[in-house]
């Protein structure tokens, strides 16, 4: 079946940039998302690209897409202590309608 | 604003008590959702429903039913508790363009 796959964990200092990375295994996905959770709350998107996209990029968030490799990264810039949350890749099959999710990885921002 | 909400935002019930969690949309989606949310596990999708009187399982709908008589509401019931259903539950609803889904600020269920 259709499945979705992320690192728990990512550890980054406070002013790096983040790199966050996920494969996919549906090649007919239409649109690929990254939301984001803080603690004790839903998810709120962050961003999404379409499948014939290579790159997204708005402000300090980049989202690039290998479809050949069936792979989507998410590289934030500045990592400020307010981006640690978990981040969600989810992939939105044609085939069936539903959006896959990833694990989450948590994304930890030291000072 | 339109908004999603959840209710109650936590419960604790004992095993076999029927609980009902409930889940309001005034985006006027055709499109709901309800996910659980366990560590290690992500989110994993356990009944949905693309319109009013239609419903669909998941991948994890074993133990839960959902009922759909309007487009705001979609609640989700678990007929008989279990420890294994304690988790946080994430009710989405979904703009049918885009794919983009909203969801709920989650519902803490304890089960003992």
């Amino acid at each position: 079946g259709e499945d979705v796959e992320q690192s728990l964990f990512l550890s980054v200092r406070e002013g790096d940039s983040s790199v966050i990375n996920c494969t996919y295994t549906d090649s007919s996905s239409t649109y690929l998302y990254w939301y984001k959770q803080e603690p004790g709350a839903g998810l709120q998107l962050l961003t999404y690209i379409f499948s014939n996209m290579d790159m997204k990029q708005d402000q300090r968030l980049t989202v690039l897409l290998n479809k050949k490799d069936k792979h989507l990264s998410l590289r934030i810039a500045d990592t400020q202590t307010g981006d640690s949350a978990i981040y969600f890749c989810a992939v939105l099959s044609s085939n069936t309608g539903k959006l896959i999710f990833g694990q989450g990885t948590t994304l930890q921002v030291k000072p | 604003d339109a908004e999603i909400t959840q209710s109650p935002r936590h419960k604790i019930t004992e095993t076999g008590r029927q609980v009902t969690l409930a889940c309001h949309q005034t985006w006027n989606h055709n499109n709901m959702f309800w996910y659980r949310q366990d560590l290690g596990h992500g989110l994993r999708l356990i009944h949905y429903s693309y319109g009013v009187h239609d419903t669909n399982k998941g991948e994890v709908s074993d133990g839960y039913s959902v009922s759909r008589s309007n487009t705001e509401d979609l609640p989700l019931t678990l007929e008989s508790a279990a420890s294994s259903q304690t988790s946080v539950y994430f009710c989405a609803s979904s703009d049918t363009n885009t794919g983009e889904l909203f969801f709920g600020e989650g519902s803490r269920l304890t089960v003992l």
